[in-house]
Formats: structure tokens, sequence, C-alpha cells
């Protein structure tokens, strides 16, 4: 199973909105709704931002939105702040197994 | 409050074994798929395998890396998943994280990770 396809870095501004994007197949992302989408600092474990494609756990902001069309998955996180500083790693269930993307870095300028 | 946490870590020899242990708390442990997930330095996050709840039949799959090499066991009478790494290789050098999905079928909650050396 080959890894998702994000890129490798995005940057905004302070209250800008930016987004994301997560290219799979139709074996895995095109196939289920169970795309995931995880912030990581450096030094400190992922966590999670967002679960079946579009839901947030309670805590996280409503600045962070998840989509997706097809084959591709979509984050977008509004009103940029600077601790929205770190990585990002999409990630979707593929039948018997679990495929995560390469990760993007987020600057906020 | 959710707690995952690691133990085991270490530094090995090429072709040696560890095994990682993992004790959840929290949430209902029989009604979650319980993965590993590892990182190699300065790398992206990789996952390794999973253990499904009980109700779901308590299978395991593993990313292709690792079948044949490395096995998951579940105990549901501690609440605890464990890593069997045996032939280890230098490209399995990572932290390891322990994950639990409560909700989804991808990971929710992840512990602080277990740093594994595969080194000469």
């Amino acid at each position: 199973q080959s890894a998702l396809t994000q890129p490798r870095s995005v940057s905004g501004s302070p209250g800008q909105s930016v987004t994301i994007s997560c290219t799979g197949t139709s074996s895995d992302i095109g196939g289920y709704n169970f795309v995931s989408w995880y912030q990581q600092h450096p030094g400190k474990a992922p966590k999670f931002m967002i679960f079946d494609v579009s839901k947030r756990p309670s805590g996280v902001p409503d600045r962070f939105s998840g989509s997706k069309s097809g084959n591709t998955a979509s984050l977008t996180i509004s009103g940029l702040q600077s601790e929205d500083e770190a990585d990002y790693y999409c990630c979707s269930y593929a039948g018997s197994s679990v495929v995560f993307g390469g990760g993007t870095k987020l600057t906020v300028l | 409050e959710v707690q995952v946490v690691e133990s085991g870590g270490g530094l090995v020899k090429p072709g040696g074994s560890l095994r990682l242990s993992c004790v959840a708390s929290g949430f209902t442990f029989t009604n979650v798929w319980m993965s590993w997930v590892r990182q190699a330095p300065g790398k992206g996050l990789e996952w390794v395998g999973r253990v499904k709840s009980t109700g779901h039949g308590g299978t395991t799959d593993y990313a292709a890396p690792v079948k044949g090499r490395f096995t998951i066991f579940r105990d549901e009478s501690k609440n605890t998943m464990d890593l069997q790494m045996n032939s280890l290789k230098t490209e399995d050098t990572a932290v390891y994280y322990c994950t639990a999905s409560e909700v989804g079928a991808t990971p929710n909650y992840w512990g602080q990770g277990t740093l594994v050396t595969v080194s000469s």
C-alpha cells in the first residue's frame, strides 16, 4: 500500500486560511469515509484533529475542518494562529491496512 | 482521562528481538481497535499493524515491511497490547507509538512513544 500524497509544505499569515490536500486511490480515501488528520509539534506525539473525513473530536477548535472529494481529502485551517505551526498528516483506512500521508509542514508567517 | 502508555524500547543489535508493551485506560478497552504506528528519525508516520476489538474478531493485520517478523498480542484482562519484534533490521529504528481507535477506523488516542534503536 503506497503512502498518501501531501504537499511537503504550506504557509499562511495569521488570520488567513490554508488548505492541505491528501491524495490517495479508490482503495483507501476513495473507498471509505474513514479519513483522519493529525497535528504533530516537534518532539511531541501526534494529536488527532479530524476523524471520519469531517468530524472533530471534542476540544478541537472549529477552525479546523475536513472534507473529501473522490480520492482526495482536504484539511482546512481558518483564522491561522501561531500555535497552528506544526506538521500535519492525513490517514485513511484501507481495508486490511491503514495508510498515512508523507506529512505537510505548516508555517505561519 | 484517556491514557496510553508504551514501554520496552531500547537498543538492540540487527537480527535481535524486542517486545514493546502498551497499557491503556480511560475508555472501554474491549471496544477499541489497537494499533502500532512508528516514526523513523526525521521521517513521517508509518502504520505497523493492528489488532481489532473482540467484537470484530480480535484479528491482526500487519504492514508489508514487518509481516512475518512482528506479532501483536492483546490482553483484555489487563487492557494491554504487546508488539513482539523479531529479526530486527536497522530500518526498524523509530519511535513506536501505541494508538487506540475508539471512533472511526483510524488512530484516535496516541501514547508518547518509545524509541527502538537497531544498531550494531
